[in-house]
């Protein structure tokens, strides 16, 4: 079965410095993965995508994500961290075939950016 | 106006009772989901929809009923309602016949439930 896995519940980083939040998966086939940001009280943003090609994918709000697939990782990056940044990432991989077609989320990760 | 409309937004709750959320779209998408969200237990799926005719379950469907209205439209019912179905739930719709189609979801702003 498709799996992602987030094993960091929380990212402290301060304003400025770059941030990195970890995704790992476990598929079958080619993955499909996904960015996805929730700020409080809103449902969740897509911001990123990878499906084939570059590794290195940019996204919305200058996020970007390396795909790894030695590693199978697919970690989301940004060179410099805004306190507008701080909201719940959710890391996401697609488990389609016969008769399914879905997203398979994380628990999430809440990154934190301080003054 | 927001693409995907879920009401009510907040709703309270007792024990025993029937709920239901709702969620209409307004992106013409085949594809419908409803989600539930826990804390530490990020997003499990509930139900799924490919269109008016398909309903399949998800992960965690007991205890849950669904039904596609139309095209644009799935109703999420609880029947008897029960404490740890306490939770935030989100609907989301996703669009098959496009070329592009890559699984992307486009999500509700989400339902509070808290049942006492």
């Amino acid at each position: 079965a498709q799996s992602v896995a987030q094993p960091e519940d929380q990212v402290n980083v301060a304003e400025g410095n770059p941030l990195t939040v970890k995704c790992t998966y476990s598929v079958s086939g080619n993955p499909y993965l996904f960015w996805y940001v929730q700020y409080p009280n809103r449902g969740l943003q897509f911001l990123l995508k990878y499906i084939t090609g570059d590794n290195l994918v940019k996204g919305s709000y200058g996020f970007e994500a390396e795909f790894n697939k030695s590693q199978t990782s697919f970690h989301l990056k940004k060179p410099s961290a805004l306190v507008s940044d701080s909201a719940l990432y959710f890391c996401a991989v697609r488990d389609s075939g016969h008769n399914t077609d879905k997203l398979i989320f994380g628990t999430g990760t809440r990154l934190q950016v301080f003054p | 106006d927001a693409d995907v409309t879920q009401t009510p937004r907040n709703r309270i709750t007792k024990t025993g009772k029937r709920i239901m959320l709702e969620c209409s779209q307004t992106k013409g998408h085949d594809r419908m989901y409803w989600y539930r969200q826990d804390p530490g237990l990020g997003l499990r799926l509930i139900y799924y929809s490919f269109d008016v005719k398909d309903i399949n379950k998800g992960e965690i469907s007991d205890g849950y009923s669904v039904s596609r209205q139309a095209q644009a439209k799935f109703s999420l019912s609880l029947e008897s309602a029960i404490p740890n179905q306490t939770a935030l739930y989100f609907c989301a719709t996703s669009d098959l016949h496009t070329g592009l189609n890559t699984g992307e979801l486009f999500f509700g702003e989400g339902s509070r439930l808290t049942v006492l």
